[in-house]
């Protein structure tokens, strides 16, 4: 399968633990977003990168949360002291970043419940 | 700021009904995009609409972009199971051609055989 790749699919863990998603974009895609969706809603922005450039952060994305993309192919977001209201789906997606080019790909998604 | 609304939020048809889902924004739009997405699932994209009067088919699926490239509207003929999901509409996060994307809260579609 070469779509985006997420992984864990699905991660219950007790508050106060870290966490730490990973995703694997298309290949030869250089630009790699990160997404949180919570139940009834659409997804919202929290960063992207161009190769391992990270360009922009929402404001939704706290001082605990961290993401990565070090040698410009997969990344890592990694979610620490995790609180319930961080219970969501983190989406990632990855597109070539070109004029022609620019259509968003999403992964399956990575299921975090913080108990 | 920019803001998409999607109404209905929630619809229960029968199938082979029709429907209609609105997204609609007080802000112009380069393009919107429609997406659906099934549970435990990531968003697909069905379509791009990029002209403001804009009408694109897709099978049984027809999406229009308004004239001033404010709103659109996805309309779903002879609906059938099948189309079951959360629809969501989308247009691009801020300037540039970054690819960041803004999301309506999404229709939730449910057809019953």
């Amino acid at each position: 399968d070469t779509g985006v790749s997420q992984n864990p699919r699905h991660k219950i863990t007790k508050r106060g633990q870290n966490v730490t998603f990973r995703c694997d974009p298309i290949s030869e895609h250089n630009r790699l977003y990160w997404y949180r969706q919570t139940l009834g809603q659409g997804p919202e922005f929290l960063t992207y990168f161009q190769n391992e450039a990270q360009l922009e952060k929402s404001r939704l994305l706290s001082d605990r949360f961290s993401a990565e993309r070090p040698k410009g192919s997969f990344s890592t977001l990694e979610i620490q002291r995790t609180e319930q209201g961080d219970s969501a789906m983190y989406l990632c997606a990855s597109s070539l970043g070109t004029d022609s080019g620019n259509t968003i790909y999403f992964g399956e998604g990575s299921w975090l419940t913080v108990v | 700021t920019q803001l998409l609304e999607q109404s209905p939020q929630f619809l229960s048809i029968q199938e082979g009904e029709n429907l209609t889902v609105y997204c609609n924004s007080s802000s112009v739009f380069s393009s919107l995009q429609w997406y659906r997405q099934e549970p435990g699932e990531g968003p697909v994209l069905l379509v791009t609409v990029v002209t403001g009067g804009e009408v694109k088919k897709l099978k049984r699926l027809t999406f229009q972009f308004g004239d001033a490239r404010k709103d659109s509207s996805l309309h779903i003929t002879a609906a059938q199971p099948g189309d079951t999901g959360l629809y969501l509409c989308a247009g691009p996060l801020g300037s540039g051609n970054t690819g960041k994307l803004i999301f309506g809260q999404g229709t939730t579609l449910q057809v019953k055989p």
